[in-house]
């Protein structure tokens, strides 16, 4: 399969923690982003660190690129109800791949967060 | 509220019908997507439109015709589909095509039913 791996699939934890996902990828990119899907609704983008990057905060999430691995994390500190849903990375592959043009998804994790 | 509006949030169709599926944006995008999404499973990439033009068709049945009538509309018409279509279909735009750095943009979809 082109597309990627996350890990765990399923993540439950307490309002409060910190939430760990993790994403491995195959091929060479360009960038690779996070987006989150609540259920029933669209893709959320997140926030996108470029290959030559390693590290890169938004607000509470903070994610991660180790290019020689090639594997990302995603850390949602503090964690609230609301950051229930679907999370998914994607890859933008490199120029000259055979998946230029393409975001390649990951097969994501679903994160429950309990009040 | 996403800034990609796609019509019908829900369609419901027999295998000899018709339909069409409507995506639209005003953020100024030139390229568009086409995605299907299956319960639990990330985005599939289905088609890439770049400046109106078809750019990427991933191999996708002639049953699905996609169209970009303008650089703010896209289109996908439905014939004779089977039942293992259904699914949600994603309409997602982006400033150019990838490789470039730039995140995409989704609506929140089309829940297809096909009976």
């Amino acid at each position: 399969s082109q597309q990627g791996e996350e890990d765990p699939q399923a993540l439950s934890i307490q309002e409060g923690e910190n939430a760990t996902m993790n994403c491995s990828y195959k091929t060479s990119i360009n960038n690779l982003q996070w987006y989150r899907q609540n259920s029933g609704r669209g893709l959320v983008h997140l926030i996108l660190i470029r290959s030559n990057e390693r590290e890169k905060h938004s607000g509470r999430l903070r994610v991660t690129l180790d290019t020689s691995k090639k594997s990302s994390s995603l850390l949602i500190t503090a964690s609230r109800a609301a950051d229930t849903a679907s999370y998914f990375c994607a890859t933008g592959a490199a120029r000259g791949s055979s998946n230029t043009g393409k975001l390649i998804f990951g097969q994501g994790t679903t994160l429950q967060v309990k009040p | 509220d996403t800034e990609v509006t796609q019509t019908p949030k829900h369609l419901v169709m027999g295998m000899t019908n018709k339909k069409s599926l409507k995506c639209e944006q005003h953020m100024g995008h030139r390229a568009m997507y086409w995605y299907k999404q299956k319960a639990k499973k990330p985005p599939e990439l289905m088609f890439v439109y770049s400046y109106e033009k078809l750019s990427i068709n991933e191999s996708v049945p002639s049953r699905f015709s996609p169209e970009c009538p303008n650089s703010s509309l896209l289109n996908l018409h439905l014939h004779a589909l089977q039942p293992e279509d259904s699914a949600l279909y994603l309409c997602a735009s982006s400033q150019v095509v990838p490789p470039s750095n730039q995140p995409q943009h989704f609506g929140d979809g089309t829940r297809l039913s096909i009976l």
